[in-house]
């Protein structure tokens, strides 16, 4: 069974600084995808970033990266240039190829951006 | 676009009553997946359907069914209400699916059962 963890409840960051969430995962299949998403207050989900696992060069979105450890399982999110904005639950999740649309989500790590 | 609709957007039933949610997805989106939010069990994927068929389903009781109409909106109903099915119920809708397609999630319904 899939698995995904977030060590994090809760971390801070002040404003224009970087910031790092960590996630793992566990899977026995070889084709697989991991998310993050973002949930704010209005509670709905926003797709952050996403990398396929067969792909080894790391997804960026504007000031959003991801450090992708396939080997340690390991799915951490980079936020650079921190907002305001970014102030929400971020949610890690992974999803396999033949799953559908059935994700797997981590318990979520709750991001306050100070001003 | 519009995006993901999902009515009623909060709901308070009592124990043992049914609850029939709606979700209309992005014009075109085929597929439409529903998840449980809960504070204790995080989020969990409930089922999904495409055309009008259940794809996928997850690990609920027989009380959580829903479906897809042609025009692909959705319902979910849970019968029977218990306690601890309060919850934020999600709806996402996706063009032919994960992983061929993202999700885009709607802003849930919030039901609370007394």
């Amino acid at each position: 069974a899939q698995t995904v963890t977030q060590s994090q409840p809760e971390m801070s960051v002040q404003e224009a600084e970087t910031v790092t969430l960590s996630c793992t995962y566990d899977t026995s299949e070889s084709d697989y995808y991991l998310f993050w998403y973002k949930q704010p207050p209005s509670r709905q989900m926003i797709l952050v970033i996403r990398q396929e696992a067969y792909k080894q060069q790391n997804a960026t979105e504007n000031r959003f990266s991801v450090n992708f450890q396939k080997a340690a399982k390991s799915f951490s999110l980079k936020i650079s240039d921190s907002q305001l904005g970014d102030a929400a639950m971020y949610f890690c999740a992974q999803l396999e190829e033949t799953s559908g649309s059935r994700l797997t989500f981590g318990e979520g790590t709750q991001l306050t951006v100070n001003p | 676009k519009a995006g993901v609709t999902q009515t009623p957007r909060y709901l308070i039933k009592t124990r043992g009553q049914q609850v029939t949610l709606s979700c209309s997805p992005i014009s075109g989106h085929r597929s439409v997946s529903w998840y449980q939010q809960t504070p204790g069990q995080g989020l969990q994927f409930l089922f999904e359907y495409f055309s009008e068929t259940q794809r996928n389903k997850g690990n609920f009781p027989g009380r959580f069914s829903g479906r897809q109409f042609s025009n692909s909106r959705s319902e979910m109903n849970v019968s029977t209400l218990e306690l601890g099915d309060s919850a934020l119920y999600l709806c996402a809708s996706s063009l032919e699916g994960a992983p061929l397609s993202p999700l885009h999630f709607g802003n849930g319904t919030r039901l609370t059962v007394t």
